[in-house]
């Protein structure tokens, strides 16, 4: 079965810290790639995407993510956080342009 | 952010009730999609409507039953549910399936 995995569950970090959250998918067929973030009380938001070219993608909120196809990763990193990036950070795929397989989250905590 | 939305934003229901979800979408999307949140575990999808048909059932059991009387609304409607069907009800669409989706803020189910 196709699945996604995010390899750390929380992450703490302070504040102008660099912030790397690793994905991997589990299948090499054609995907699209995506992350998620889900602020305290608010609904899952778009952070990028990505479905064909140049694999560095930039996100919203200085975020961008690196598709590798050789590792089936899409890691998600930002230079510098901010406690505003206090959230939970999900990784999502498409397999073929089917449903959505998300991992399951990594709960980011930036201490101020 | 009002793309999507979802009705009511939280319930408390007993095992015996009768309930319904509703969300409703104003992007223009095409495929509509509930999904059960619950803490600890990666994001369930439960159902998907693609050009208003079922295209996709993931084992839920038959006490949810999804409705999708158009391209703009999705209903779940609720019955004899048990204490651990309590969690975050999302709801989300996107223009097919594959691209990327956006979320409702979810309902809050608790099941008594």
């Amino acid at each position: 079965a196709q699945s996604v995995s995010q390899h750390n569950h929380h992450v703490i970090l302070s504040e102008a810290a660099s912030l790397e959250l690793g994905c991997n998918y589990s299948y090499g067929g054609t995907v699209n790639l995506f992350w998620y973030v889900q602020y305290p009380g608010q609904h899952l938001q778009l952070l990028l995407k990505y479905f064909s070219g140049d694999p560095l993608v930039k996100g919203i909120k200085g975020f961008e993510a690196e598709f590798i196809k050789s590792k089936f990763s899409f890691n998600l990193r930002k230079p510098s956080v901010q406690w505003s990036d206090t959230a939970e950070y999900f990784c999502a795929v498409t397999f073929y342009g089917q449903n959505f397989v998300f991992g399951p989250g990594t709960r980011l905590s930036v201490l101020p | 952010e009002t793309g999507v939305t979802q009705t009511p934003r939280h319930l408390v229901m007993g095992m015996t009730n009768k309930k319904s979800l509703k969300c409703e979408q104003h992007l223009g999307h095409n495929a509509m999609y509930w999904y059960k949140q619950s803490a600890k575990k990666p994001l369930e999808l439960m159902f998907v409507y693609s050009l208003e048909e079922r295209v996709e059932n993931n084992s839920v059991p038959s006490r949810f039953s999804p409705e999708c009387p158009n391209s703009s609304h999705l209903f779940l409607h609720l019955h004899t549910l048990q204490p651990e069907d309590s969690a975050l009800y999302l709801c989300a669409s996107s223009q097919d399936r594959g691209r990327e989706q956006y979320f409702g803020p979810g309902t809050r189910l608790t099941v008594t």
